[in-house]
């Protein structure tokens, strides 16, 4: 059981390329959510999915995109991107399955800087 | 508009002694609060919960404590041991309509010293 997967680790873009953030999960979960993490900010919700084909804008969804066309896998892309979006983000998964639906299993984090 | 708010960017104690952490919120409508950990270049980890029904909640070392009336959590971890070292991070839901949906403080960083 791999629990979220991220891919890629690290990854370093020119203002405006585009490019998608990989997220996967093995545990059948139905919510499924990005966060970026930012330096004096805390985690800020980008999207979120309650299951396959659902999804909606978080805190601050500007720039980024998402889809969830299978309940595995839950890619975020970024059209053209900024140096404002440099930062680490994580994907997270979550099950209402005995009511634990606010545990949040997270991924390491992909850690991206746009120059 | 920070609805979940750390105050306290670090805390530093000694092996062995109390750890406190604080997490004030603003939105009434949260009624569900969580503890994550954080290690550098790892995600964050699940640590302990509580309902709005509840004003304690217990495990292990780590214990919440709810003060709906001043919108005020804390995380109580007796005795703290060098391993807790980490970022910690309060996050706030509303059940219902937004199941998946964590609103988190800006973290805490804990250093405990042997």
């Amino acid at each position: 059981n791999a629990g979220v997967t991220q891919t890629p680790k690290f990854q370093v873009l020119k203002t405006g390329q585009s490019m998608t953030l990989q997220c996967a999960q093995d545990m059948n979960h139905e919510y499924m959510s990005w966060y970026r993490q930012d330096p004096g900010m805390g985690l800020r919700l980008i999207h979120y999915s309650v299951g396959a084909g659902i999804t909606d804008q978080g805190e601050v969804p500007n720039g980024y995109n998402v889809s969830r066309s299978t309940t595995e896998d839950f890619p975020l892309r970024l059209l053209s991107a900024a140096p404002s979006q440099t930062s680490v983000y994580f994907c997270a998964s979550s099950s209402r399955t005995g009511g634990t639906a606010y545990e949040q299993y997270f991924g390491p984090g992909t850690r991206l800087t746009v120059t | 508009d920070q609805q979940v708010k750390q105050n306290s960017p670090s805390l530093s104690v000694q092996e062995g002694r109390i750890s406190i952490l604080n997490c004030d919120y603003t939105n009434s409508m949260f009624d569900y609060f969580l503890w994550y950990k954080k290690y550098p270049a790892e995600g964050p980890t699940f640590l302990i919960s509580i309902s709005s029904i509840k004003d304690k909640n217990e495990d292990g070392r780590f214990t919440v404590f709810l003060n709906k009336s001043a919108k005020h959590l804390s995380l109580h971890i007796v005795p703290s041991q060098p391993g807790d070292s980490a970022v910690y991070f309060c996050a706030a839901s509303e059940s219902g309509t937004s199941y998946g949906k964590l609103t988190f403080g800006q973290g805490t960083i804990l250093t405990v010293h042997p």
